[in-house]
C-alpha cells in the first residue's frame, strides 16, 4: 500500500529553528509537496522537490532524499504566525497526490 | 483575483438528503479535485477532472457524482448522505491534471450530516 508518515504534533518556541520529518512508500515518485494549513483555512503551497537536495526558499526550506523515501521541512526563526499543520504529498506514478495527515506545529513565546 | 470558490461555507444535512456542493475556479485551469478531510488523517481524493468534460473516482468515490460541463465550475453531489460523510470538503485544481502541477485549494465547506 501507499502510506506517507509524519509526526502528529510538534512543539518550538518562536525564534527557533524546527525540522519536520516525512517518510514515504509509495508505487512510484514523481514529485513531493509541502503545504501549509492554518487551523480552519485551505492549504496553501510551500514548496516542491522532484531531485535530491535542499530547496530553499526565505526562511522555509525542503530536503529530498529518493532513495530514503525521506523529505524533511526545515523552518527557521520561527514566528508566531507559523503555528500551523504542515502536509506533506507525493505524487505517485499515476500523477495522483497521496497526502500525509499533517504535523501540527505549535510555536511557544 | 477569486482563485476558487466553494460554497456553502458550512451545512447541516439531514441523513438521506441530497446535495450538491459548489466548486468554481477562475484561472482557467483544466484540472480539479475534490477532496475530504478528516481529523488525524490525510486529505482523501473523492473525484477528480483533468479536463472539461471528463471525470474520474479518486480513492473514496462511493456516495458521491460529479460533473464537469466546463473548465470554471466541479460540482459535487452526495445522492444521500450518511453520517460517515460529515467531513470538511476542499475543492483544488491545477493547470494540468497527470503532472506534477501545484495544486490550489479553495476555502473549504464544512459539511455535518445528522
Amino acid at each position: 500500500g501507499q502510506n506517507i508518515d509524519q509526526p502528529t504534533e510538534m512543539t518550538a518556541t518562536e525564534g527557533a529553528i524546527v525540522q519536520i520529518n516525512c517518510t514515504y512508500q509509495t508505487s512510484g515518485f514523481n514529485g513531493l509537496f509541502w503545504y501549509q494549513q492554518h487551523a480552519g483555512e485551505a492549504p496553501t503551497f510551500l514548496s516542491y522537490n522532484v531531485l535530491d537536495g535542499l530547496e530553499e526558499k526565505g526562511r522555509f526550506s525542503s530536503f529530498l532524499s529518493r532513495s530514503k523515501g525521506y523529505s524533511y521541512l526545515l523552518l527557521k526563526e520561527l514566528q508566531m504566525k507559523d503555528s500551523a499543520s504542515y502536509l506533506c504529498a507525493v505524487t505517485d506514478s499515476n500523477y495522483q497526490l497521496i497526502w500525509g495527515a499533517g504535523t501540527k506545529l505549535i510555536i511557544k513565546p | 483575483t477569486a482563485g476558487i470558490t466553494q460554497a456553502p461555507t458550512s451545512q447541516i444535512l439531514a441523513a438521506g438528503r441530497s446535495m450538491t456542493l459548489r466548486c468554481t475556479q477562475d484561472m482557467r485551469h483544466n484540472a480539479m479535485y475534490w477532496y475530504r478531510q478528516d481529523l488525524g488523517l490525510g486529505l482523501r481524493l473523492i473525484h477528480y477532472s483533468n479536463t472539461a468534460g471528463t471525470t474520474g473516482k479518486g480513492e473514496v468515490p462511493d456516495g458521491y457524482s460529479v460533473s464537469r460541463a466546463n473548465t470554471d465550475d466541479f460540482p459535487l453531489t452526495l445522492a444521500s448522505a450518511v453520517p460517515s460523510q460529515t467531513s470538511v470538503y476542499f475543492c483544488a485544481s491545477s493547470g494540468e491534471g497527470g503532472s506534477t502541477d501545484t495544486q490550489y485549494f479553495g476555502p473549504g465547506t464544512r459539511l455535518t450530516v445528522l
